[in-house]
């Protein structure tokens, strides 16, 4: 069966430093990856997505980046943390290639920037 | 065009009375309907899904209606109960699509 895990579980970061946040899924290969974000609250908004190695679409402009350096990893990444950066961060898989590429999302990443 | 609406953004609900969530999208294209369930601090997970050659779907006390004309998608949660109490979100998705589109979420509280 597949998993995706994420981690940390949790991050607490002061504004201006770097962020490196990772996902990894199992038991499946080529598949789509996805980064969403959560505010408190509020619903799921698209970052990046990911079709392949190396391959990146972002959906937001902002102060974060992503990157694919292998099959099943997804990382996202920032140089400069802002308070605005704060939430959920939700990774998630699907199939590729299949009519319903339903999405399974990871446990999540809570990060706090002060 | 891409949006999908989804009402209330609460809703709170006895033990045992029906939970019924609304989304409407404007996107023809779209072509597959999948609702997400999801608890405090985790992440959402697939609770049922649709296409729209049909107009029901059901699995245990989770129904979708789904109204092609109206572009319109509903899921009932019957007989609910107090662990039902959870956000849950409508999205949509294009055939062959790599994205799905979310509602905005709906916060359920289903009190004793």
């Amino acid at each position: 069966s597949q998993t995706i895990h994420q981690w940390p579980a949790t991050l607490v970061q002061p504004v201006g430093s770097p962020l490196s946040l990772e996902c990894t899924v199992e038991g499946t290969s080529n598949p789509n990856l996805y980064w969403y974000r959560q505010a408190a609250g509020r619903g799921l908004q698209l970052l990046f997505y990911s079709v392949g190695i190396g391959q990146i679409s972002s959906e937001v402009p902002q102060n974060l980046s992503a990157s694919r350096p292998q099959d099943r990893q997804f990382i996202l990444s920032s140089k400069k943390l802002l308070l605005s950066d704060s939430g959920f961060y939700l990774c998630a898989w699907s199939v590729r290639l299949r009519v319903e590429e339903t999405q399974y999302f990871g446990p999540g990443t809570r990060l706090l920037v002060l | 065009q891409q949006q999908v609406k989804q009402s209330p953004q609460s809703l709170i609900v006895q033990k045992g009375g029906i939970s019924i969530i609304n989304c409407a999208y404007e996107n023809t294209a779209f072509d597959y309907f999948p609702w997400y369930q999801q608890f405090p601090g985790k992440g959402p997970a697939l609770l049922i899904a649709i296409r729209p050659d049909v107009s029901e779907k059901k699995e245990g006390r989770f129904t979708i209606s789904f109204n092609k004309s109206a572009k319109q998608f509903s899921l009932h949660i019957m007989d609910s109960q107090p662990g039902d109490s959870a956000t849950y979100f409508c999205a949509a998705l294009t055939g062959g699509g790599n994205k799905l589109t979310f509602g905005t979420g709906t916060q359920l509280k289903v009190e004793l």
